[in-house]
């Protein structure tokens, strides 16, 4: 089974320019993620997608930062203008949820993840 | 959501069973507690998880007091390749069965020859 497909792996820019990121989810799943990992911390959560729809985005700066996630399978993420303090890793993950009734465990799969460098 | 409390860093020697206690003193009735492992350079890969008592599985055990206020990773017979950060979260199954889980600073494992 393929994983949660993340590209690109690295990408370098300059403050003010804009960088997109692209995820695709494992097959089925309908709930996916995006995570900011800034070097030393954990994962924060910027926005969480149920199918299309957007179930939290209360993180996510609006301000700069957009995602969508078009017919409820690939989703990208994108930056403009960047900052300096963007430079991190963006995490993709995907999930199956628990189905009703209880089953599942609602585990995260996570890409390897896109590096970004702002200078 | 449950905010939870875990030591930064630990140290162990390959061969020997590492404990992680996990603080989540106002987890709620709903919430389940989940671990994760994360390498340098990767994404954070599911563990185990747990509700109460004690669960196992062919990485980890997961020790769950009856008041659910912490948890305890153990990690039987460490090596090497257990150097990793590891993280505790607590969080709910929201409604529509999908999930929303928050993670912390983590506890870094660094497990020595």
């Amino acid at each position: 089974e393929a994983g949660v497909a993340q590209s690109p792996r690295y990408k370098i820019i300059e403050k003010r320019q804009s960088v997109a990121f692209w995820c695709n989810p494992i097959s089925g799943h309908a709930t996916l993620y995006w995570y900011q990992q800034i070097l030393g911390q954990g994962p924060k959560l910027l926005i969480q997608f149920q199918n299309n729809g957007v179930v939290d985005d209360s993180q996510l700066p609006k301000d700069r930062f957009s995602a969508e996630r078009l017919k409820g399978v690939d989703s990208t993420l994108k930056i403009q203008p960047a900052k300096l303090e963007d430079s991190a890793v963006y995490l993709c993950a995907s999930s199956l949820d628990r189905l009703a009734g209880g089953q599942g465990t609602g585990e995260l799969f996570f890409g390897e993840g896109s590096r970004l460098t702002v200078l | 959501l449950a905010k939870t409390t875990q030591p930064i860093s630990m140290d162990s020697y390959e061969g020997q069973e590492v404990n992680i206690t996990c603080s989540h003193n106002n987890i709620a009735t709903n919430d389940y507690i989940t671990w994760y492992q994360q390498f340098p350079s990767q994404g954070p890969r599911f563990i185990i998880q747990g509700y109460k008592t004690k669960v196992t599985n062919e990485v980890a055990s997961l020790f769950i007091p009856a008041d659910r206020k912490s948890s305890t990773l153990s990690l039987p017979r460490v090596s090497l390749s257990d150097t990793a950060v590891y993280y505790c979260l607590v969080g709910a199954f929201i409604s529509g069965g999908y999930n929303k889980l928050i993670f912390g600073a983590g506890t870094r494992l660094a497990v020595h020859p």
